[in-house]
Order: structure tokens, then C-alpha cells, then sequence
């Protein structure tokens, strides 16, 4: 069945670094490739989102890459605040349901 | 627009009994999904519902159903209670549950099973 993939599952890094999280899908049809963060206590909330005919799409110090051929898909964070610990989730769209990867804990230490 | 809003917030219930769990979507979304988040689990799929009728389903047992009114007002249930089911509920909404579209979630349901 579809699947995603998310790895790793936890990330520790100091602020001011980069930090990368990459993600693999199954499903070829899939065309929508949302993250999300989710704050300790919090609901998911949508940070970027990235479309089949899109390769890469920033929005100030987040990027997401997109690998069609390859079904695989990237977050970037650059520059990393302590206000960036969450756990991130990736996630794909195919032909109808969104499938989510099992989350990233990310952790910026000051 | 308001958000996607659950009620209850928090629950506990012992093994065998019943639930069920409400979810109003943002005004004008038709599509509202169903999640069981669980600590390295992630949140796993449980059912989606569009225009009253269950569209998609997940690999849940059938003790977990639900339904949509035509508010667009989702209810989940889930009978004969079991220790696993203890986890966090979240629904989220849409405006067609299809193509590239957002979807906005709730503050979730905690469940705790005793």
C-alpha cells in the first residue's frame, strides 16, 4: 500500500545550524507533498507545501525540495532558532488520501 | 474564519466501553479526515468523509466508525474500548479533500483507556 518514509526520526542540532529532513514516498500518483510542525500540546500546523510541477519552493528560512523521479522529498531549515523544536511531519497526496511519515523530533539546543 | 475545533478535549475511559468524538471543520470545508496519533506512530489514517459519505477508510478495525452531517459535522466512534486505543484524535478539514489542497487540523482529542 502507500507509504512514507521519514528519517531520522530525531535531529538534535545547535542554533544557528542547518537542519535536514528527507522523506521517500510510494505512491508515483502523488502530487502533493505538505509539512507540518507540531509544537509539544499543539495541533499540526502546515509551514510549507510543495507541488508535483514544482522542484523546490523557500519561504524565508525554509526550503523544501522535491525529487520526482527519485519520490523523495526534503525539508531544510537554515539558520535554526530554539523556536524551531517541534516534531515535523512529511507527508504525500496521491489519488486520494494524505499519507504521513512518522515525524522528526527536532531539537535546537542555544 | 474560526478553526477546526474538537470536542471533548480530554476523556478517559475504561477497557470495553464506548466513545465517541465530535469535530466541527471550518465553514465551507465538505472533507473531514480522521487521525490516531500515537508517540512513533505518527498519525495514522483512520476514515475521511465528504458530503455525509465516507470516501476513504484506513486499516482500522471496524470497532472504529464514524459520520458526517450535512453541516459537515464529523462524529468518530469507537466501541469495546481497548487499552491501545488510548492516543491523541485529531480531525482535519478541507474544502474538497482532493488534489492539492490544505488540510487544517483540530486541537485533538486526548484519550486515555484505563
Amino acid at each position: 500500500g502507500e507509504n512514507v518514509e521519514q528519517h531520522p526520526s530525531t535531529l538534535s542540532v545547535q542554533e544557528g545550524d542547518s537542519a535536514v529532513i528527507k522523506c521517500t514516498y510510494s505512491d508515483s500518483a502523488s502530487n502533493y507533498f505538505p509539512w507540518y510542525k507540531q509544537e509539544l500540546g499543539k495541533r499540526p500546523q502546515l509551514i510549507i507545501d510543495i507541488r508535483s510541477n514544482v522542484g523546490e519552493k523557500k519561504d524565508q528560512r525554509i526550503a523544501v525540495t522535491l525529487n520526482k523521479t527519485a519520490k523523495h522529498f526534503s525539508l531544510h531549515i537554515t539558520e535554526t532558532q530554539p523556536e524551531d523544536s517541534a516534531v515535523y511531519f512529511c507527508a504525500a497526496r496521491g489519488a486520494d488520501k494524505l499519507i504521513f511519515g512518522t515525524g522528526t523530533r527536532l531539537q535546537v539546543f542555544p | 474564519k474560526a478553526g477546526v475545533t474538537q470536542t471533548p478535549r480530554y476523556l478517559i475511559k475504561t477497557r470495553g466501553q464506548q466513545v465517541t468524538l465530535s469535530c466541527s471543520p471550518i465553514s465551507g470545508h465538505r472533507s473531514v479526515s480522521w487521525y490516531q496519533q500515537t508517540p512513533g506512530q505518527g498519525l495514522q489514517f483512520l476514515f475521511e468523509y465528504f458530503s455525509e459519505t465516507q470516501r476513504n477508510k484506513g486499516n482500522f478495525p471496524g470497532r472504529f466508525s464514524g459520520r458526517q452531517f450535512s453541516n459537515s459535522r464529523s462524529e468518530m466512534n469507537v466501541s469495546t474500548l481497548e487499552l491501545g486505543d488510548s492516543a491523541l484524535y485529531l480531525c482535519a478539514s478541507s474544502s474538497r479533500g482532493r488534489g492539492q489542497e490544505t488540510q487544517y487540523f483540530g486541537p485533538g482529542t486526548r484519550l486515555l483507556v484505563l
